[in-house]
């Protein structure tokens, strides 16, 4: 099995850009896709991108999701930051038949 | 409008069993994968069964192949996660989700708490 790895925090500003990373061990991380939860305090996580770059309706396009190849990693970009945002995120991915999941960035709005 | 209620959580003893639904509303269960992942306290996601609503495909992750169970009612749009031989290390809310593809959740229900402990 692969490993995806995330940064334990990150923090922006509100208004401003930020992305998050998750980098995938082994294997290529364009040939499966890349999924990103939101999961506020105390919440349930809810899905803001599928299928590397797909957002469910509802989700604002502050959002967007994207893979290099280059280092083997997707990321999330969101703009616009608002104090809302402030969650944890994670990624998740599989190979033939196990899903994995990264360890999650907690994202501070501050 | 989608909604997934997860229900049957709560304190059990280590050794023991728990059986957990799920009722799902706004959709046909029979036309998706379904899944069930749960988040011990303060950790992150893990998954720990995804299957078929429409066939016989189930897939369980290691950590609880053998000890979980899950299974379907389609006339009650439900799904069930039947767990035995529970230890500490089972303590987690547990979600159940419903699936776009067999590899990516779209909705998430409110979790239901399970706690092991004697």
């Amino acid at each position: 099995n692969f490993r995806l790895t995330q940064p334990p925090s990150v923090s922006a500003s509100p208004g401003k850009t930020v992305t998050l990373s998750c980098t995938r061990s082994s294997g290529n991380i364009a040939s499966k896709y890349v999924q990103w939860y939101q999961q506020r305090p105390g919440s349930a996580p809810t899905t803001v991108i599928y299928e590397d770059n797909q957002r469910p309706s509802g989700v604002p396009d502050r959002f967007s999701g994207s893979i290099d190849s280059s280092s083997n990693s997707a990321s999330l970009t969101i703009s616009g930051l608002k104090t809302e945002d402030e969650a944890d995120y994670f990624c998740q991915s599989y190979d033939t038949l196990n899903w994995v999941f990264g360890g999650g960035t907690k994202l501070t709005v501050l | 409008q989608v909604q997934l209620v997860e229900s049957g959580g709560g304190l059990v003893k280590p050794g023991g069993s728990l059986r957990l639904s799920c009722a799902a509303s706004g959709f046909t269960l029979n036309n998706y994968y379904m899944a069930w992942i749960r988040q011990a306290p303060g950790k992150g996601l893990e998954w720990m069964s995804y299957f078929s609503s429409s066939d016989d495909s189930i897939y369980y992750a290691d950590s609880v192949k053998g000890r979980f169970t899950v299974s379907r009612d389609n006339a009650k749009n439900s799904v069930y996660l039947q767990m035995s031989s529970l230890g500490a290390e089972d303590t987690a809310i547990y979600y159940c989700a419903r699936l776009r593809a067999w590899y990516a959740v779209v909705d998430w229900g409110q979790g239901t708490l399970v706690t092991v402990s004697s």
